[in-house]
């Protein structure tokens, strides 16, 4: 199947610092990306969907100037998490659609951010 | 609105056979998958189902019902190795995955 990577796979970074993860498509192009979040024990959270050169779509309640997206690419989106706080840390896992007749999802081996 | 669900946990006994059940309500439904998430890690593909009946994959098979809301995931031949959450999620019109908490499977020797 198709290959996501995601860089870092855990970063522990100061309170007010901000934090960039990379999430890249290996053999194949996406045109569409998510962003999700899950705590401990909680089903995974949509954050945001993020189409290729253009603006990402936000879901109600996550706040796009904290979790700025970019996806300047078919293969690469990122995720800053701007002016972190102990409250962001959880488990950011992106995933890339194919866009084939199945529209699955890939997932990637997702980054642990420890906000301290 | 939209809703998932499934038990939240489920124990089974090794190299027996596990049922997980699913029920859901979205706005549009353009299929469903089911993924495996080990503790910690991404979620990974087991299956998708467009149209109702039973798809086999080696030891793992899912049925979908599509007027009924209903799918349910088999795993025949249970190892240790298949302890981990297994996660229903059905595909609403705009393409999007909806998530439930899944449901945690504690395999015991």
């Amino acid at each position: 199947g198709a290959v996501v990577s995601q860089h870092p796979s855990r970063v522990i970074c100061k309170s007010g610092t901000s934090v960039k993860i990379e999430c890249r498509s290996l053999d194949f192009q996406a045109t569409t990306m998510f962003w999700y979040r899950q705590f401990p024990k909680q089903s995974l959270m949509l954050m945001a969907t993020s189409n290729e050169g253009s603006k990402a779509t936000y879901e109600q309640g996550v706040e796009k100037d904290k979790f700025l997206i970019n996806h300047a690419s078919l293969t690469l989106s990122t995720l800053t998490v701007t002016s972190a706080h102990p409250e962001d840390s959880s488990f950011y896992i992106c995933s890339a659609r194919t866009g084939d007749e199945y529209n699955e999802q890939f997932f990637g081996p997702g980054t642990r951010l420890t906000v301290l | 609105g939209q809703n998932i669900d499934q038990p939240t946990e489920m124990t089974a006994t090794e190299g027996a056979i596990v049922q997980i059940n699913c029920t859901y309500q979205t706005s549009g439904f353009n299929g469903l998958f089911w993924y495996q998430q080990h503790a910690g890690e991404a979620p990974t593909f087991l299956s998708y189902n467009v149209l109702d009946g039973l798809e086999e994959k080696g030891r793992f098979s899912s049925f979908l019902s599509r007027s009924k809301g209903y799918s349910y995931l088999l795993l025949k031949e249970l190892q240790m190795k298949d302890s981990a959450s297994y996660l229903c999620a059905p595909m609403d019109s705009n393409y999007q995955l909806i998530w439930g908490a899944g449901t945690k499977l504690i395999i015991k020797p």
